[in-house]
């Protein structure tokens, strides 16, 4: 069984270009989550995703960044006009549905490190 | 606002020695997840913690939760360096019912040395 799919691993953008990262999650899982974690530092909760809804994007800065989970195809996180201090590795979570206030384990992807120049 | 304090935030310790690294949070919770993440490298998923008292085991770590002191563990014994990484608790609010995002704790960077 595939795992969750990140791509691209690593991405270099120079400032005031736009950044798309892009998240495949587990197989069958319905459930999307994105968190940024800084240089030594720990992660930070962005955004959570079910197909073609946002549930949870208090985490998400409030421009530049937008997400999406379309009824086909992968997750995507779009940063633009990335600035330095977007500069980060981006993970990806995935999980099963939940039934009321009981979730299942979130399975993270590698990650997508970004780096502005 | 959730706060996850995790501390030591750095540990330096030979082999074969135990240690506990502690995670504390600020509110009422009862799923907890350890978690263990080598440099550059994902996220691999230790423990899920989901009651009070529940205790887990993989060989030499151990990890509980104890939901009333808002407080779990992770015990190290006899450490070895194939330990070495940074161990991360993350913890989901009861309050939360439309999903489970996870706040993190700051990680505790653990080296074992020979």
């Amino acid at each position: 069984n595939a795992g969750v799919m990140q791509n691209p691993r690593h991405l270099v953008r120079r400032r005031g270009q736009e950044a798309r990262l892009r998240c495949s999650p587990v197989k069958g899982h319905s459930h999307v989550y994105w968190y940024r974690q800084l240089p030594e530092e720990g992660l930070k909760f962005m955004v959570y995703l079910q197909k073609e809804n946002i549930i949870d994007e208090s985490g998400m800065p409030k421009e530049r960044f937008s997400a999406e989970f379309p009824k086909e195809g992968p997750s995507i996180l779009r940063i633009q006009q990335v600035v330095r201090g977007d500069s980060a590795a981006y993970f990806c979570a995935s999980s099963r549905l939940s039934q009321g206030s009981w979730a299942y384990e979130q399975y993270f992807g590698p990650g997508t490190r970004l780096t502005v120049t | 606002e959730l706060k996850v304090e995790q501390n030591p935030l750095f540990l330096s310790m030979q082999e074969g020695k135990n240690y506990t690294i502690y995670c504390n949070y600020s509110t009422t919770s009862d799923r907890l997840y350890w978690y263990r993440q080598d440099p550059g490298k994902s996220l691999e998923s230790l423990f899920v913690l989901l009651s009070n008292g529940a205790v887990k085991q993989e060989g030499r770590l151990m990890a509980s939760l104890d939901t009333k002191a808002r407080l779990s563990t992770l015990h190290i014994t006899a450490a070895v360096h194939d330990l070495s990484a940074t161990y991360f608790c993350a913890v989901v609010p009861l309050s939360e019912t439309s999903g489970s995002r996870l706040t993190f704790g700051e990680g505790t960077q653990l080296t074992v040395n020979p």
